[in-house]
This record gives structure tokens, C-alpha cells and sequence, in this order.
């Protein structure tokens, strides 16, 4: 079984600020992935970063950093100078990657409303 | 350009009628995904096909069927058990394991 979980809601941020958002999973498989995509309100669906539960560095893509912390099953996405388009709902997901039944599905947390302030 | 693409991007359905969303994709990817997003709510997993002529349910399946007769198409039907059918649907495939999916530009589905 895999299950991810987004505790805020809504998050506000000022402009050129970072601003971190949360994400917790849980799986008792050892191998996974987990990823975070922006949905703008035209509905699209874009992908930010990509982190595998192997991987020994966080990832990062340009402003977007990936605070993996493994022990504690967290996967928090940092968005470092805030810019007035980052304003979205952001989704957590995670992806398992061992064999059986549930390779390939991809299950996404309830999302954050991130608003930026100018 | 290689993509997925959804059709139609609006579509109306009367109480009792089966409906039925299309999803192409020419990217060459073997996994495809359904998924329900309901107003500020997350996406939820309705089915998935990791091959051809073969697909799982979701967390949500009950009221919606599939087929996977060709890799590059993965239509959802709505049927007349989904009793609350009004809801953004989105699409999506991956090659597989430790990849990002691509999403389809959605289909906006009310009853009226």
C-alpha cells in the first residue's frame, strides 16, 4: 500500500522568499519515487522534480530543491525566490517500484494552494 | 510533437447516459493513467494500464470502465452507475518505473 499526505492546505508567501512545502509518505517498500508537479489554475499538470528513494543527494531543478529526509518518510519541496506565476496548487505523489500488482501506480497527496504576495 | 491529448476539452452529459473520454498518446509510453480531480481537491486514481490489454482499478473505480486495445489509447467510459460524474479528468502516461508522467490537457465532465 502506498499513501501520501499534504498537511497545509493553503500556504502564502511573499514575493522573493523561499517557502517550503509538505509532503509525508508511507510505503513498506524499499524502492520508490516521488515527485512534485504544479497545477496553475488552466487545470495543466506540469512536472517540477523527481527524487528516487536511493538516491544519496536531494535533487534540485533550478529554483526547485527537494528536502528528502528518509527516516522520517518526508519529501518537502522548497521554492526558493518566490516569483508571482509560482502562485498554484502544488501535489506530492509517489510512485513504487518494486514488481507485483501495484507497479506503476502513481498516487498523488490532496495538494497545496501556494498563494504569492507581491 | 510528441503528447498526449484529450477530447473533448468540455463535455456535457445528460443523468443516464454513458459518456466516453478519449486519451491519446504518441510518446510510446506503456503506462497510462485515469484520474478524477473534484474542486480544490487532490487527484484520484480511477484506473491504470501498464501494458496493453491489461489495466488495474484505482482507488475509485467503481462507476467507470476501460479498455487498452492499443498502446497509444486508454478511453474511459463514465457510466450511468457513477452517480456524481461532474468533475475535471485528467490523463496521463509514463514509460515506467522512475519517471515523471505527462498529462493530457483534461476533459471537463458535467451532468446536467
Amino acid at each position: 500500500a502506498q499513501k501520501i499526505t499534504q498537511t497545509q492546505p493553503g500556504m502564502f508567501v511573499q514575493e522573493k522568499e523561499a517557502v517550503t512545502l509538505d509532503c509525508t509518505y508511507d510505503t513498506s517498500d524499499p524502492s520508490y519515487g516521488l515527485f512534485w508537479y504544479k497545477q496553475p489554475s488552466s487545470g495543466e499538470m506540469i512536472f517540477l522534480i523527481y527524487q528516487g528513494s536511493y538516491d544519496q543527494q536531494n535533487a534540485t531543478e533550478g529554483r526547485y530543491s527537494l528536502n528528502f529526509q528518509k527516516a522520517r518518510k518526508s519529501a518537502n519541496l522548497v521554492i526558493s525566490a518566490s516569483q508571482l506565476g509560482d502562485s498554484a496548487m502544488y501535489f506530492c505523489a509517489m510512485s513504487l517500484n518494486a514488481g507485483g500488482t501495484s507497479y506503476g501506480k502513481l498516487t498523488f497527496g490532496q495538494g497545496t494552494i501556494l498563494t504569492v504576495h507581491p | 510533437d510528441g503528447g498526449i491529448t484529450q477530447s473533448p476539452k468540455y463535455l456535457f452529459r445528460k443523468e443516464g447516459q454513458n459518456v466516453t473520454l478519449s486519451c491519446e498518446q504518441n510518446l510510446n509510453h506503456d503506462a497510462m493513467y485515469w484520474y478524477r480531480q473534484d474542486p480544490g481537491q487532490g487527484l484520484r486514481l480511477i484506473y491504470y494500464s501498464q501494458i496493453v490489454n491489461d489495466f488495474q482499478k484505482g482507488d475509485i473505480a467503481e462507476g467507470y470502465s476501460v479498455s487498452r486495445e492499443k498502446k497509444e489509447s486508454f478511453p474511459l467510459t463514465v457510466t450511468s452507475a457513477q452517480k456524481n460524474p461532474t468533475a475535471f479528468y485528467l490523463c496521463a502516461s509514463r514509460t515506467g518505473k522512475n519517471t515523471e508522467a505527462f498529462f493530457g490537457q483534461g476533459t471537463r465532465l458535467t451532468v446536467v
